[in-house]
């Protein structure tokens, strides 16, 4: 049974600062899931990685993938309020539909 | 605009009446799915549909139903409500399982007293 795990769970930053969401899953996965929700929203798509050592960059967000630790990482690069949100990651196995999400990261960036 | 519609988008209900809340993609999208969103638990899968008349189950398919009839729509349906499935749903599709960004609805919010 496929197990996803983010940590931590919630996450205090200063504005400038770096830092990492990890993502551990349980079985062998070929794609992996990041996803974004503000406050009272639906969520939204930040990265797809597909394969081992994919890694995917868009802002102050960027996305890694290996598959032999069964790790996704998120970094975030001098963090700004406007990330302050949710971020999911979710892991999908094989052709089928199947997608097991971790429980979020709470992140708040405080100035 | 490309998107995925709910409705509705609140719904207040009694336990044992059934309902259906609705889904409907306009990007001719293959995968459709539903989740259910609760404090602590994240989200996790109700049904996932690969293609038309193709359905399966989630982690979480008690209780509910789903048809695939025609791409663009993916309706849940709830036959016998329970207050154990008071909790945000949300549809979303993407182009196929394998590769692409999944956009999601704007959620619907049951409550079943």
């Amino acid at each position: 049974e496929l197990k996803v795990e983010q940590n931590p769970l919630f996450l205090s930053m200063q504005e400038g600062k770096n830092y990492t969401i990890y993502c551990n899953y349980s079985t062998t996965s070929d794609r992996l899931y990041w996803y974004r929700q503000d406050p009272g929203k639906s969520l939204e798509s930040l990265f797809v990685l597909l394969s081992n050592g994919a890694v995917k960059q868009e802002g102050r967000l960027m996305a890694s993938l290996d598959t032999k630790a069964r790790l996704s990482t998120l970094h975030i690069t001098a963090a700004v309020h406007d990330l302050s949100a949710t971020y999911f990651c979710a892991v999908g196995s094989g052709s089928q539909g199947n997608l097991i999400f971790g429980k979020g990261t709470k992140l708040s960036v405080k100035p | 605009e490309a998107q995925v519609t709910q409705n509705p988008r609140y719904l207040i209900t009694v336990t044992g009446k059934k309902l259906t809340v609705t889904c409907s993609q306009n990007m001719n999208h293959e995968y459709m799915s539903w989740y259910r969103q609760d404090p602590g638990l994240g989200l996790r899968q109700i049904y996932y549909s690969m293609n038309v008349e193709v359905t399966d189950k989630g982690d979480v398919p008690e209780g509910y139903k789903v048809s695939r009839k025609e791409k663009r729509n993916f309706p849940l349906i709830l036959e016998s409500p329970s207050p154990n499935q008071t909790s945000l749903y949300f549809c979303a599709s993407s182009l196929t399982v394998l590769s692409y960004e999944q956009y999601f609805g704007p959620g619907t919010r049951l409550t079943v007293t």
